[in-house]
């Protein structure tokens, strides 16, 4: 079954709400990265995390690593229409690697 | 750097005939995997490759389903027979190692009548 989930699955919020996405792992990950896809694109690379209790920030992005390294979050503060798009975590365990169902963002203008 | 190339960007076949994919990784990327992506089953890894090697291919739906990596700079992801429920768009990436950031390519897109 599908080793990794995020919440929610859809977020529909309007310009300057904030929106967070959550990542749940049914085990232990290395690390933790995050990708976001632009509607008809790929994925892209935006941040990688490797500590327990890991803190990063990008502009108005915060990503955090939890304790257990089994969960993640991505919080967007004031969101802006270029968020528009879907975003992922992914992470390996052993050697296999699990990307999440995803979280896809509508910004309303 | 050029990025992950796929070719051909956009494929439509007929139900049963073989379909080629291919993928040639950014240089000095030692490790590459093949993803498909579907509304219903969202990203799905397929297979990735060491060095050249397969290492973790449990993704892999079938035996329609067949990828090689001949050498550090080209592989092949291959369905024989195609089936409708193959319609996708087939995703390369690459990566310095497989735990690692990893670089996309532009998909494939692939519908299967």
């Amino acid at each position: 079954g599908q080793q990794v989930m995020q919440i929610p699955q859809y977020q529909h919020v309007q310009e300057g709400e904030d929106f967070t996405t959550y990542c749940n792992s049914s085990t232990t990950l290395s690390n933790i990265q995050w990708y976001k896809q632009r509607p008809g694109g790929h994925p892209v690379f935006l941040i990688q995390l490797v500590k327990s209790g890991e803190v990063k920030k990008q502009k108005r992005l915060t990503f955090q690593f939890g304790e257990a390294k089994k969960n993640s979050s991505l919080h967007i503060t004031a969101t802006q229409t270029t968020d528009v798009g879907t975003y992922f975590c992914a992470g390996p365990r052993g050697n296999q690697f699990y990307f999440g169902t995803g979280t896809s963002l509508t910004v309303i203008p | 750097d050029a990025g992950v190339i796929q070719s051909p960007r956009h494929e439509v076949t007929e139900m049963g005939q073989e379909v080629t994919l291919r993928c040639k990784p950014i240089s000095g990327h030692n490790s590459l995997f093949w993803y498909r992506q579907t509304m219903m089953r969202g990203l799905e890894l397929l297979i990735y490759f060491n060095n050249n090697v397969p290492i973790d291919d449990s993704g892999m739906p079938e035996d329609r389903f067949s990828a090689k990596m001949p050498n550090a700079s080209f592989s092949t992801l291959k369905i024989q027979p195609s089936e409708p429920r193959d319609s996708a768009v087939y995703f390369c990436a690459s990566s310095h190692w497989w735990q690692e950031t990893q670089y996309f390519g532009p998909g494939t897109r692939l519908l299967v009548l």
